[in-house]
């Protein structure tokens, strides 16, 4: 099946530094959304990604979906405390709209 | 506030029981998924719902069962209980059922002792 691989599953930084968290997938996704989950709480949906090489940018927040649509990233610039939580990408592909969660990437930020 | 509500916020239940888990999508969604959410296992899709038809299965036990109900609300049943059970189990709904974002609710905490 599907397999949504998630790196780094941990990052500290210190405020102001920048992070980034990388998403693979075993197959080619039709699309991929990135979700926040704040500690103790729900995940949220921030965007969604479907065309190929795909930049879509969100203040500080940088989203790109590979150009053989199988990888994507998302990249924070100048982290602040209000940044911490966890970063999961999902994808879904072969035809399937349920999207299939990576591991996620859990952000501290030190003040 | 998603506008997914799901009761109760936390069970505590002992081995060998079973558990029902209530979930309101948000006004206008036709749509309900059920994610099971563990430290090893991360974000398990359980099973989907829509319009009151069950569309998609996932890795969902035989020991647990869902319903949507023609309201579009929706329970998750978890019968013989084991240790192992032991998550936090989201609903999460959309409009159509197709690749759009979803809505997740706060979660049900499942302790099972």
């Amino acid at each position: 099946g599907q397999q949504v691989m998630q790196i780094p599953q941990y990052q500290h930084v210190q405020e102001g530094e920048d992070f980034t968290t990388y998403c693979n997938s075993s197959t080619t996704l039709s699309n991929i959304q990135w979700y926040k989950q704040r500690p103790g709480g729900h995940p949220v949906f921030l965007i969604q990604l479907v065309k190929s090489g795909e930049v879509k940018k969100q203040k500080r927040l940088t989203f790109q979906f590979g150009e053989a649509k199988k990888n994507s990233s998302l990249h924070i610039t100048a982290t602040q405390t209000t940044d911490v939580g966890t970063y999961f990408c999902a994808g879904s592909s072969g035809g399937s709209y349920i999207p299939t969660f990576g591991r996620g990437t859990s952000l501290i930020v030190h003040p | 506030d998603s506008g997914v509500t799901q009761t109760p916020k936390h069970l505590i239940t002992a081995t060998g029981q079973r558990v029902t888990l209530r979930c309101s999508p948000r006004s206008g969604d036709l749509s309900v998924y059920w994610y099971q959410q563990s430290l090893d296992q991360g974000l398990q899709f359980l099973i989907q719902y829509y319009n009151g038809e069950e569309r998609a299965k996932g890795n969902i036990l035989e020991r647990f069962s869902a319903q949507q109900f023609p309201d579009l609300h929706s329970e998750l049943n978890l019968s013989s209980l084991e240790l192992g059970d032991s998550a936090l189990y989201f609903c999460a709904s959309s409009l159509q059922g197709g690749s759009e974002k979803l809505f997740f609710g706060s979660g049900t905490q499942l302790s099972v002792l």
